[in-house]
């Protein structure tokens, strides 16, 4: 059975850093990979999707990447604003399904 | 503009009642899911539909059952058989090579 972890769970930063957050999969057939941002009470937002072919993508001061042969994946944010601040969760899909499995979310809190 | 819609944003339940989350989407999406999300926990998917007419169970179904008659609609209800219902609900469609979109998501309360 897929689980998915993500690592840190919570991180507090100051404005301005450079920040690695961590996805990794027990079973590494991931076939599409999705980072989302959950605000408080809200939806999730998605930011970057991976899809088969593809090992990362970016976009503005957001990059993912997908290392299939060890099932890991990382969402790198460059120059952290407080406006970052909310909850991050990766999610995978195995190969032939629409399954998505998540992990459970790195709590972010950047500090003015 | 394309999206998700979840009704109601809160709803509240009776002991021995069902009741239903309505999803809707507009984004001409084959697959639908509905996912349970408990405070400080990732979610779980509960039912998903790839196409009209048939869905298959998610990790967490039992106590929960769906209906796909329309591409457009994929409704949750949530019977009396599940005994801890309270959490927040999330809908969401996607296509194969699409990125998955959420809707606002049901608060669901015990009263």
């Amino acid at each position: 059975k897929q689980e998915v972890t993500q690592i840190p769970a919570a991180l507090s930063v100051p404005e301005g850093e450079n920040l690695v957050l961590n996805c990794s999969f027990t079973d590494s057939a991931i076939y599409n990979l999705q980072w989302f941002r959950q605000d408080p009470g809200k939806g999730l937002t998605s930011l970057l999707l991976i899809q088969s072919s593809q090992r990362e993508q970016t976009s503005g001061r957001l990059n993912a990447s997908l290392d299939k042969s060890s099932g890991r994946s990382t969402l790198y944010i460059a120059a952290s604003q407080p406006g970052d601040s909310a909850t991050y969760l990766c999610a995978g899909a195995t190969s032939g399904t629409y399954k998505y499995i998540f992990g459970t979310g790195t709590r972010l809190k950047v500090l003015a | 503009d394309g999206g998700i819609t979840q009704s109601p944003k809160y709803l509240f339940r009776k002991e021995g009642q069902n009741v239903t989350l309505s999803c809707e989407q507009n984004l001409n999406h084959d697959a639908m899911y509905w996912y349970r999300q408990d405070p400080g926990q990732g979610l779980r998917l509960i039912y998903y539909s790839q196409i009209v007419n048939d869905f298959q169970k998610g990790d967490i179904a039992e106590g929960y059952s769906v209906s796909r008659e329309k591409k457009e609609s994929f409704p949750l209800t949530v019977t009396s058989a599940q005994k801890n219902p309270t959490a927040f609900y999330l809908c969401a469609s996607t296509d194969s090579r699409q990125p998955q979109h959420f809707g606002d998501g049901t608060r669901l309360s015990i009263l």
